[in-house]
């Protein structure tokens, strides 16, 4: 069975400094790996997705994520932080028993300091 | 493009009753999937729906169902209701299943049972 783990429930980054947010998957096959961000009330934009091909991708607002098998990580991270990054970001894999649903992390929530 | 919508945004409900929940997807977005979100437990997979069918679901009781229809708007229904049902609930919408779309989410409704 697949599983999600994300280390640090929160973290925190001055403004302009690296963002980086760990994730681990377990899962038999190749997995689909995919990144989401919560903003308060609000509900979860895709950040980006690995499921084939290259192993670095790159998303939206500046986030990119690799692939590492030998690692089982799927690290996402940002040059450079932005106030309007404080949000919660989960990582997701994709189930291969047959259904397609998504198996979420616990989240980490990331603060940016002035 | 409209995204989502999931109505309403908020709901308030005593324990005992019922609620129903709508969610509309993308225009040409033929699968819709369910989440629950609560901090204990974090994203739980509750049922995903294709072509009027549900396809998959979740380890959820049996006071929990949905529904999809030929338009592929979807309802889900939760029965006497219980405290532990306030979370947020999360719909998410994909051409058709598949491990590699990405989902898109919806903004949620909130469901407090008092």
């Amino acid at each position: 069975a697949q599983s999600v783990t994300q280390l640090g429930s929160h973290v925190s980054v001055s403004e302009g400094a690296l963002v980086l947010l760990r994730c681990n998957y377990s899962s038999s096959v190749p997995p689909y790996l995919f990144w989401y961000v919560q903003y308060p009330n609000q509900g979860l934009q895709l950040l980006l997705k690995y499921t084939t091909g290259a192993t670095l991708v790159k998303g939206i607002n500046g986030f990119e994520a690799e692939f590492k098998k030998s690692e089982t990580s799927f690290h996402l991270t940002k040059p450079s932080a932005h106030m309007s990054d404080a949000a919660e970001y989960f990582c997701a894999v994709s189930d291969t028993s047959g259904t397609y649903k998504y198996i979420f992390g616990t989240g980490t929530r990331l603060k940016v300091l002035a | 493009k409209a995204g989502v919508t999931q109505t309403p945004r908020y709901l308030i409900k005593t324990r005992g009753q019922q609620v129903t929940l709508s969610c509309s997807p993308i225009s040409g977005h033929r699968s819709v999937s369910w989440y629950q979100q609560t901090p204990g437990q974090g994203l739980q997979f509750l049922f995903e729906y294709f072509s009027e069918t549900q396809r998959n679901k979740g380890n959820f009781p049996g006071r929990f169902s949905g529904r999809q229809f030929s338009n592929s708007r979807s309802e889900m229904n939760v029965s006497t209701l219980e405290l532990g049902d306030s979370a947020l609930y999360l719909c998410a919408s994909s051409p058709e299943p598949g491990r590699d779309y990405g989902y898109t989410f919806g903004s949620g409704t909130r469901l407090t049972v008092v």
